[in-house]
């Protein structure tokens, strides 16, 4: 089945130094679009970055992510960490819509970033 | 655009009370989704609707849970006998109806079973 997989729960890295979270997915779709959705604390999880296409670096706020057909990822990194970027972060997997325009949306379980001073 | 709204934000209820929790989608968004969010499970799928219509309730815990979709601005859940293991985040999300489209979330209703 289709699934997405964050192998981390808890991240936890120092202002300033880099900052990386795995994304790795199985699907059965060949036309798929990735997401990787940020939350912070008693807000909506909000839409960080979108892509579906393959080997293409996407950016938004500093966060980049590059999807990769050949290794099924979808890692999220960013090169200095900001204490405003502590928030849980969801990478998530849209299939291709059913005759019903129904779209499978699959979410990893989060990953909850910390950055400290 | 005011995104998603819920109400409320927060709900206690007693043991085996009911309680409804309410979702206005984005104005022009014909998608409609309802996510249970727990720190062990993550986001959990329960339900969709298209243009009004339940298309997917699988995600749903069929006998007391329900959702509902009288029209196209606002859409419930409503959990009857409610126990414990229902306190959850319940986050509601729309989306416009086309290739792998955004889906917008609201900032959820916090309920507590105590």
């Amino acid at each position: 089945g289709d699934s997405v997989t964050q192998t981390e729960g808890l991240v936890t890295v120092t202002e300033g130094l880099p900052v990386k979270l795995n994304c790795t997915y199985q699907t059965t779709y060949l036309t798929i679009a990735f997401f990787w959705y940020v939350q912070y604390l008693n807000e909506a999880p909000q839409v960080l970055l979108r892509s579906s296409t393959d080997n293409k670096r996407t950016e938004h706020q500093g966060f980049h992510a590059t999807l990769h057909k050949s290794s099924s990822s979808f890692h999220l990194q960013k090169s200095s960490a900001q204490l405003s970027d502590s928030a849980l972060y969801y990478c998530a997997l849209s299939g291709p819509p059913s005759n019903t325009g129904y779209q499978n949306f699959y979410f990893g379980k989060g990953t909850s970033l910390t950055v400290i001073p | 655009n005011a995104g998603v709204i819920q109400t409320p934000r927060h709900k206690v209820t007693g043991k085996g009370q009911e309680a409804t929790l309410w979702c206005e989608p984005i104005s022009g968004h014909s998608a409609v989704f309802w996510y249970r969010q727990t720190i062990v499970q993550g986001l959990e799928f329960l339900t969709y609707f298209r243009n009004q219509a339940p298309i997917d309730d699988s995600g749903m815990p069929k006998e007391r849970f329900s959702a509902q979709m009288p029209n196209q601005s606002h859409s419930t859940l409503k959990i009857q006998s409610t126990q414990p293991q229902d306190s959850a985040v319940y986050l509601c999300a729309s989306s416009l109806v086309c290739s792998q489209n955004t889906l917008y979330f609201g900032a959820g209703t916090r309920l507590s079973v105590l």
